[in-house]
C-alpha cells in the first residue's frame, strides 16, 4: 500500500527568507505523480505544485519548487521569499494511476499536513 | 473564480443520529469525491462518483455511508447512524474530468463532531 509521510507537524519562518516541508512517500510503482496542497485558514485546499514521476527535472511554480528524488522517494517543497500569505497547512499528496484505461479512480493519498506559520 | 462550497462548515451530532453533509461541485465538473481527515491523521479517499453512481469507494466507505446527487447540483454524503469515530473533518471535491492532469478541487471542508 502506498503511504506519504509528512515529519515536520509545525514549521515556522521568517518572512522573506526560504523554508523546505519535506515529504516521503512509499510505492512500489513506477508511474505516478506527487502533488503540494496549501489550505489556508478556514479555507479550501488549493493545489500549489505537480511533480510527474518520470519527469527528472524539479517541478517550479513562483516561489515554490521541489526537489524530488525519486530513488531515496522523496518530495520535500521549498518556498522562497515567504510571504504572509503563505501561512496554511501544507499537504504532500501522492496519486497513482489506476490499472485501467477507463476504470478506477484518480484519488489522492495524503500525507498529515505540515502546518507552516510566517512570521512578520 | 469558481469554488466548491460545502455546507454547514461544522455540524454536531449525536451518536446514532443521520447526518447529511452537502457539497456543491464546480458547475462544469463531473467527478465527486469525498475524503475524510480524523483529527491528527491523515486525509483519506472515501468515495468517488461519476455518472450517477459510486466509481470505488475505500474500506472506509461501509454501509453507513451513502453519497447521491439529488439534484443536479448538490453532491451529498450521509451517514445513516453517526458513531464517535466518525468525528472528522470531510472535504467534498470535484473534477472536470478523470485523468490525473484534472485537477481535483477542494471545499472548505465540514467539521463533523459526534458526541
Amino acid at each position: 500500500a502506498q503511504t506519504v509521510t509528512q515529519s515536520q507537524p509545525e514549521m515556522s519562518v521568517q518572512e522573506a527568507e526560504t523554508v523546505t516541508l519535506s515529504c516521503t512517500y512509499d510505492t512500489s510503482e513506477n508511474n505516478y505523480y506527487l502533488f503540494w496542497y496549501k489550505q489556508p485558514p478556514s479555507r479550501q485546499m488549493i493545489l500549489v505544485i505537480r511533480q510527474e514521476a518520470y519527469k527528472q527535472q524539479n517541478a517550479t511554480e513562483n516561489r515554490f519548487s521541489v526537489n524530488f528524488q525519486k530513488a531515496a522517494k522523496s518530495f520535500s517543497l521549498k518556498i522562497s521569499d515567504s510571504q504572509l500569505g503563505d501561512t496554511a497547512m501544507y499537504f504532500c499528496a501522492f496519486m497513482n494511476l489506476p490499472r485501467g484505461a477507463t476504470s478506477g479512480t484518480y484519488k489522492y493519498i495524503f500525507g498529515t499536513g505540515t502546518r507552516l506559520k510566517v512570521l512578520a | 473564480e469558481p469554488e466548491v462550497t460545502q455546507t454547514p462548515s461544522h455540524q454536531v451530532t449525536q451518536m446514532g443520529q443521520e447526518v447529511i453533509l452537502r457539497c456543491v461541485p464546480i458547475s462544469n465538473h463531473l467527478y465527486f469525491y469525498w475524503y475524510r481527515q480524523i483529527l491528527g491523521q491523515k486525509v483519506e479517499f472515501l468515495v468517488s462518483f461519476y455518472n450517477n453512481e459510486i466509481s470505488e469507494k475505500s474500506e472506509i466507505f461501509d454501509d453507513q455511508f451513502s453519497v447521491e446527487r439529488p439534484d443536479g447540483s448538490n453532491f451529498t454524503l450521509k451517514i445513516r447512524s453517526t458513531k464517535l469515530e466518525d468525528s472528522a473533518m470531510y472535504f467534498c471535491a470535484s473534477s472536470v474530468g478523470r485523468a490525473v492532469y484534472n485537477e481535483q478541487f477542494f471545499g472548505p471542508g465540514t467539521r463533523l463532531t459526534v458526541l
